[in-house]
């Protein structure tokens, strides 16, 4: 079946710092891929997504490119800010009713 | 438009007692969706619907149940809680025309 494999978080890093947060996948055919974010005590919001290969998705600073030859959607940012602290969920839908999510990264961004 | 709502936020149960989580969309969404959130374990499918009428098992459906009787909203009943149920559960719709879902922001169930 579908699956999806985050990096293990904490991820922790200085203001202004790079982020990468990696996702690869398993799935037949053509999924389409997203990220989520869900900040301390809230909902998951939809963060980015791609639907189909070699799109980059793209929204608050933060890219990720569908890559079908690795499989992987990993997510990127320039310069982090604190108020990115949240906990990121890589997920994909391959033509089905159910998103598949990975187990989540966790960052923590100190000023 | 308020989006996803979930009523409660909070509640704390005995074990055996029952209740009914509401999650109510105002977007006109077919698809609607309940997860549980557990830590170190993400997002669990428990049940989904895709439209008024109808529901469907997911990942983890035992000790729930659901109903959609009017497209808008969507219940998740446990009928004799256990303390393996207290969790974060999350509400989520969509339409038809995509695949992206928008989440409410929680419920706390604690089971004692």
């Amino acid at each position: 079946g579908d699956s999806v494999t985050q990096m293990e978080g904490p991820v922790t890093l200085s203001e202004e710092a790079f982020l990468t947060i990696n996702c690869t996948y398993t799935a037949t055919g053509y999924p389409s891929l997203f990220w989520y974010v869900q900040y301390p005590g809230e909902g998951l919001q939809l963060l980015l997504k791609a639907t189909k290969a070699d799109d980059k998705g793209s929204n608050k600073g933060f890219e990720a490119t569908y890559r079908k030859e690795t499989t992987s959607f990993h997510l990127e940012k320039g310069s982090v800010q604190v108020s990115d602290s949240a906990v990121y969920f890589c997920a994909l839908n391959n033509a089905g009713n159910m998103l598949t999510f990975g187990g989540g990264t966790r960052l923590m961004v100190k000023p | 438009n308020a989006g996803v709502t979930q009523t409660p936020k909070f509640r704390v149960l005995k074990t055996g007692q029952s209740m009914t989580l509401l999650c109510a969309q105002d977007m006109n969404h077919e698809y609607m969706y309940w997860y549980r959130q557990d830590p170190g374990m993400g997002l669990r499918l428990i049940h989904y619907s895709v439209g008024e009428g109808t529901t469907a098992k997911g990942e983890v459906p035992d000790g729930y149940n659901v109903s959609r009787l009017k497209k808008q909203n969507f219940l998740l009943g446990l009928e004799s809680a256990a303390p393996s149920q207290t969790s974060v559960y999350f509400c989520a719709s969509r339409t038809s025309a995509t695949y992206e879902q928008y989440f409410g922001p929680g419920t706390r169930l604690t089971v004692t």
